[in-house]
């Protein structure tokens, strides 16, 4: 089944303490991406990978990082996680620059 | 910078009724434009999209949406809601003159269909 695959689906964790939220599709897609979702502000992009090694910022980048080392997988890391950063995180894959785009099932952050 | 305004945070509305979510986009010379769908504790879905040709575009579960270049909106519009359709509706545009990677999502407009 063609899915974009994030884990965990939730998380709570304490400020400062480094984590990861992975992401992995199995579409051969070349673009992938990174949303947090906010209750009135929709979903803001915060990076974007359009080929291994090729990562870009999005809209909100401050305090994340990203890689892209195989195709399938693309990361996200909060180094050093902040309350503004209590979120929902969506990880999206697309075949082409502006083509639709297959998101994961989401990520619900607590950052205390 | 693009942006997308949905108008409306909420619709409330009965059963069987019709239903219109509106979307408007800053203008561009040219864009590709989406709704997509979430239920509760899911990701997005995609209902329908506009790349090219024909204004009117018809998708999944009985939506369709009509883009209005001039207008620089991209109406949903569902003749007869289900109870199945409660969910949050997303409106995003991708503009063609970004060489990166990026869809401007709206606000998100929550759709509340009552019996």
């Amino acid at each position: 089944e063609a899915q974009v695959t994030q884990n965990p689906r939730y998380l709570i964790t304490v400020t400062g303490k480094k984590l990861t939220v992975t992401c992995s599709q199995n579409m051969n897609h070349e673009y992938m991406s990174w949303y947090r979702q906010d209750p009135g502000l929709g979903l803001r992009q915060i990076y974007y990978s359009m080929n291994v090694e090729v990562t870009d910022k999005g809209d909100v980048p401050e305090g994340y990082k990203v890689s892209r080392k195989e195709k399938r997988n693309f990361p996200l890391i909060l180094e050093s996680p902040s309350p503004n950063q209590t979120s929902l995180y969506f990880c999206a894959s697309s075949p082409t620059r502006h083509a639709e785009a297959f998101f994961g099932q989401g990520t619900r952050l607590t950052v205390v | 910078a693009q942006s997308v305004t949905q108008l409306d945070s909420q619709v409330p509305v009965f059963e069987e009724a019709p239903v219109e979510l509106r979307c408007n986009y800053s203008s561009s010379v040219s864009v590709y434009l989406f709704w997509y769908v979430q239920y509760p504790n899911q990701g997005l879905q995609l209902l329908l999209k506009y790349l090219s040709g024909s204004t009117l575009v018809k998708g999944i579960n009985g939506f369709e949406a009509e883009f209005n270049k001039s207008q620089t909106s991209f109406h949903l519009r569902k003749p007869s809601v289900h109870i199945s359709d409660t969910a949050e509706y997303f409106c995003a545009v991708s503009d063609l003159s970004n060489a990166g990677n990026m869809l401007t999502f709206g606000g998100g407009t929550r759709l509340m269909v009552k019996p």
